[in-house]
Order: C-alpha cells, then structure tokens, then sequence
C-alpha cells in the first residue's frame, strides 16, 4: 500500500523566513499531489494540487515541487508570518483519484 | 451557504453502544468522505461513496456503517462502540471530475 511520510517533529521558524515542508511517499508515483492546511479543532483546507507532469507550482507565498523520481514533494511558504502556524499534509491520489492517502502532517511554528 | 456541516460536534458514549455521526453537503457533490484522525496515524479513510446509493471501503472500515440514501447526506455509523473508536471524525465531499476534497468542522467522539 502508498505510505507518506511528513517530518512529525514541528517546524520552527522565524517570521519573515521561508518555511520547507517535505513530504515523501513510496510506491508507486500518483498522478497529483495535494497540499492542505489544518489549524487546531478545524478540518484540513485545500492549498495546492501538482500533477505528476508539473515540477513546480505557485499560489501567492506558496511554492510546491513535485519530484518524481526522488519520489517527493516539497513546500515552500516563503516570507513567512504567524498566522502561516498550522499542521500542513500532504495527500496523495489512491485508486484513480477516488481517494485520498494522508500523509502525517507537519506543525509549521512561525515566531514573531 | 453552509457547505459541508456535521453533526454533533461532541460526542460521548459508552463501549457497546451505537452511534451516527451526520454528515451534510449542499453542494451537490458526488463523492463524500469519511476520515478519522488520530494522533500518530494521520487521517485515515473509513468509507467513501461515488453516488446516492454507492458506497465502498476505505483503509479502516471494520466496526463502521455508513449509507447514502441521498446525495447531500453521508451518516456513519458504529454498530457498537469501542474504545479504539475514540477518535474526530471528519467528513469531506468533492465533485465528479474535481480533486480537491472539502473538509467539514469534524466530530470529536469519545468512547468510555
């Protein structure tokens, strides 16, 4: 079965930085990869979504990368700011884009 | 405008008794979702349906129940409540041909 594996460990930042979150899986490559965001007592929240075909794409601040055959991906939030703190998963297509396989997550901390 | 609303938020029970958790969309979407989330285990998919009437098993589906009489409503079901139920629950729904899943506000569901 896919596995995804996000760092558990938080992700210390200081504002104005730019935050790296990575995201890596195995198996075999899905053909998109979604970024959500989920703050404390809320459901996860659509960012990004990157298809195999496409090695990066940007929305405002946001930045993903889509690598193949490193088999990952990664996300940037750059100029950082203390409302960017939240848990940040990675999700990839299962069964022909009828599910979703969850990574983990990744709790960004961006200190003032 | 609700979107996607589920019900109750809290909940409390007892092992061996049976619970529904509600779940309602007014978008029309065709898929809907059901996940539980648990520290160490990320969101998991329980049950998922393509249409009124169509419903297939996701990663964890033993000791749920779910139905889809109608479109907007996707309730899961546990027949009997254990422990290892204690979980938030959330619910999600996408439409036909699009990626992006819509995440309701979860049910959090502890099980004594």
């Amino acid at each position: 079965s896919q596995k995804i594996e996000q760092n558990s460990e938080a992700l210390n930042i200081q504002e104005g930085k730019t935050a790296t979150l990575t995201c890596n899986y195995t198996n075999y490559s899905p053909a998109y990869l979604q970024w959500y965001r989920q703050d404390p007592g809320r459901g996860p929240v659509f960012l990004l979504l990157i298809r195999e075909n496409e090695k990066e794409k940007r929305k405002e601040r946001l930045k993903v990368t889509f690598d193949t055959t490193l088999k990952q991906s990664l996300f940037h939030i750059t100029a950082s700011q203390p409302a960017d703190s939240a848990t940040y998963l990675c999700a990839l297509d299962y069964n022909a884009g009828n599910m979703l396989t969850f990574g983990g997550g990744t709790r960004l901390m961006v200190k003032p | 405008d609700a979107g996607i609303t589920q019900s109750p938020r809290y909940k409390i029970t007892e092992t061996g008794r049976q619970v529904t958790l509600m779940c309602h969309q007014t978008w029309s979407h065709s898929y809907m979702f059901w996940y539980r989330q648990d520290l160490g285990h990320g969101l998991r998919l329980i049950y998922y349906s393509a249409a009124a009437d169509i419903t297939d098993k996701g990663e964890v589906p033993d000791g749920y129940v779910v139905s889809r009489s109608k479109t907007e409503n996707f309730p899961l079901t546990l027949e009997s409540a254990t422990r290892s139920q204690t979980s938030v629950y959330f619910c999600a729904s996408r439409g036909t041909g699009k990626e992006t899943q819509y995440f309701g506000p979860g049910t959090r569901l502890l099980v004594l």
